[in-house]
């Protein structure tokens, strides 16, 4: 398995610009976890779902953040407009909650997207 | 509020030497505690996890020992090697929920 993939990797732009990061989850995993990390700050949970469906946001930090999750294979978050506080490794994480003793509660997180808000 | 609290933020240890990070939670319902080892420029990755139904698992160099009474848990570092030099962060959960993270230990080996 080719594991958790986000794109782009590295984003530079400029302050008041859209930004989009890009999310694949592991097949066959039914919930996936965006979380932002500072080094103020740490690891931040920002948003998760369970099988495509937004179970809990409270961690987004304002309404210029958004995420979607389409379908079982791809998920997005959105920065609009973006702001130079906005500067994280962003990353993607995903998980099979089955229920069951052993590693089937293990997240897998991606390579993270690195953001830079000139 | 933090669910899950991690000390020290920061550790250096001698090569050959024990690595020891702690963390503490206050959720009686989490049932599950892993630890996430993070290399820079790269996402944090699952070492090794526990269950409260045991006190200790180990695997390798890397043992958690697990007090459910304290609701302590702990990472030990046997033989620390320079490449072990990493930041650590332990977490907490419980089945269908989300997990809480520890702030993270950097750990720096010195050879």
């Amino acid at each position: 398995d080719a594991g958790v993939i986000q794109s782009p990797r590295h984003e530079v732009t400029e302050m008041g610009q859209e930004v989009t990061l890009r999310c694949k989850p592991i097949s066959g995993h039914d919930y996936l976890f965006w979380y932002r990390q500072t080094m103020m700050r740490g690891l931040e949970l920002l948003i998760y779902f369970n099988n495509n469906v937004p179970i809990d946001d409270s961690g987004m930090p304002e309404d210029r953040f958004s995420a979607k999750m389409p379908n079982a294979s791809f998920s997005t978050l959105k920065i609009q407009p973006s702001e130079p506080r906005d500067s994280a490794v962003y990353f993607c994480a995903s998980s099979l909650r089955g229920g069951l003793r052993g590693g089937t509660d293990t997240q897998y997180f991606g390579p993270g997207t690195r953001l830079t808000v000139l | 509020q933090q669910q899950v609290k991690q000390s020290p933020q920061s550790l250096i240890v001698q090569k050959g030497g024990i690595s020891i990070i702690n963390c503490a939670y206050e959720n009686t319902a989490f049932d599950y505690f892993p630890w996430y080892q993070q290399f820079p420029g790269k996402g944090p990755a699952l070492l090794i996890a526990i269950r409260p139904d045991v006190s200790e698992k180990k695997e390798g160099r890397f043992t958690i020992s697990f007090n459910k009474s304290a609701k302590q848990f702990s990472l030990h570092i046997m033989d620390s090697q320079p490449g072990d030099s990493a930041t650590y962060f332990c977490a907490a959960t419980s089945t269908g929920n989300q997990f809480y993270f520890g702030t993270g230990t950097s750990l720096t080996v010195i050879p």
